[in-house]
This record gives C-alpha cells, structure tokens and sequence, in this order.
C-alpha cells in the first residue's frame, strides 16, 4: 500500500517570508514524489517531481522540494512567498515500476498575507 | 505539450438524468487514463482507470453502473453519471499518462467539470 500524509490542513505565510509545506510519504519500493497546485475550481497543475538523482529538485514558480529518505519526506519550500502562491497544495506519491495510480495527499491550503 | 481537455467545465442537471464529461489527451496518444472525484476541500479520490480497448477498473466502493467509462480511442475517455442525484454533485477530474515519451511516469490532469445535480 501507498500513502502520503499532509500534517497542515492551513499554512499562513507573510509575503516575502520563506515558506514550507510538508509531506511524508510511506510506499513499498522506491518512490515517484511529485507536487501540484490547484487554484479554485480548476484542475491540478504540475509543479515539480522526483524520480531519482539530486534529492533536490527544481520545479515551476520558484519552487522546490527536498526528498529525504531516512525521513521519508518531499517537503515544498519557495524562499519568497508571493500572494499569487495563495492555493492549495497536494502532495502525491507512486511506487516506482508500479502501473498504479498516484496517491494524493490531503491537500494543504497555503495562504500568503500581503 | 501533454495537454488534457475536459468538456464541459461545469454542468448543471436534473436529478435522474444522464451527464457524460468528456476527457481528451490534445497532443499524445493516452492508453491509460484516470477519473478521479473531488469534494470540496478535500483531496482527489480515484474512481476508476480507464483503459484504451477493453474495460475500466473501478476502486473499492465506486459503482460501475452508475459511473460508466469509456474509452474508446486512444485520446479519449468518457465519464457518464447515470441516474445523477444531488449527491453525486462534485468536481470531477481526468488525468492521462503518455506512454510514448519519457514522462510515462507522470500524469497530466484536466482543468476538472464541476457537476452540479439539481
């Protein structure tokens, strides 16, 4: 089985602060991790994935994510919140070499206050 | 590119009829593809995995006669709501995998069709 946990239900940052949005993950095997972003009643839109190589990656608008194994975490951060980043955030997980689905995450709403 | 379309954006219905959204891969050919449900606030929750050329396989708890899939080309699969009534009123969502490229293991989702069943 695969799962993947989002703590915060609601993040608040301060435009300009750094911000972090977290999930854990459990999977059987190595994983796919990846992050979307969904603004209101839209769909989800791709922001970055790890699939193997640097536990650091890069994706769209700025931000990033740190894959940590011994944790097992894939952690969003973006150094500078905008307010435009207001949204929220799923994280999603898959078994590498696995035909199934992803597996999403609660959703975490992130909320930048000018 | 890996663009998937939704139609329609959103839909309001009787209860008791019959609603059919439709899922479209734009710019790549889509052997598998997913339906997923969305209430509000809350996370995606797959339905079922729509397969070109032979039948769909629904999860745990979602009826097959009442969500019936179609996946008839390789760019296209089709959700029918059967009998809606006022609690099948959610966002639904459709992603697709490109099998072709090298990001088979990523899914490109719709923009979602938001139901609303009177």
């Amino acid at each position: 089985a695969q799962s993947v946990a989002q703590p915060e239900d609601q993040v608040n940052v301060a435009e300009g602060n750094p911000l972090t949005v977290k999930c854990t993950y459990s999977v059987s095997g190595n994983p796919y991790l990846f992050w979307y972003v969904q603004y209101p009643n839209r769909g989800l839109q791709f922001l970055l994935k790890y699939i193997t190589g640097d536990n650091l990656v890069k994706g769209s608008y700025g931000f990033e994510a740190e894959f940590n194994k011994s944790q097992t975490s894939f952690h969003l951060k973006k150094p500078s919140a905008l307010v435009s980043d207001s949204a929220l955030y799923f994280c999603a997980v898959r078994a590498s070499g696995s035909a199934r689905q992803l597996t999403f995450g609660s959703g975490t709403q992130l909320t930048v206050l000018p | 590119g890996a663009v998937v379309s939704q139609h329609p954006s959103w839909v309001i219905c009787k209860s008791g009829t019959s609603v059919k959204i439709e899922c479209r891969s734009l710019d790549f050919q889509a052997t598998t593809m997913f339906w997923y449900r969305q209430f509000p606030k809350q996370s995606l929750m797959l339905m079922a995995t729509s397969n070109e050329g032979s039948k769909a396989t629904y999860e745990q708890g979602v009826e097959k006669d009442k969500f019936l899939i179609n996946h008839a080309s390789l760019t296209l699969s089709t959700l029918t709501v059967t009998s809606a009534h006022p609690e099948d009123s959610s966002f639904y969502i459709c992603s697709a995998r490109d099998p072709s490229s090298g990001r088979n293991n990523e899914q490109f989702f719709g923009p979602g069709t938001r139901l609303t069943v009177l």
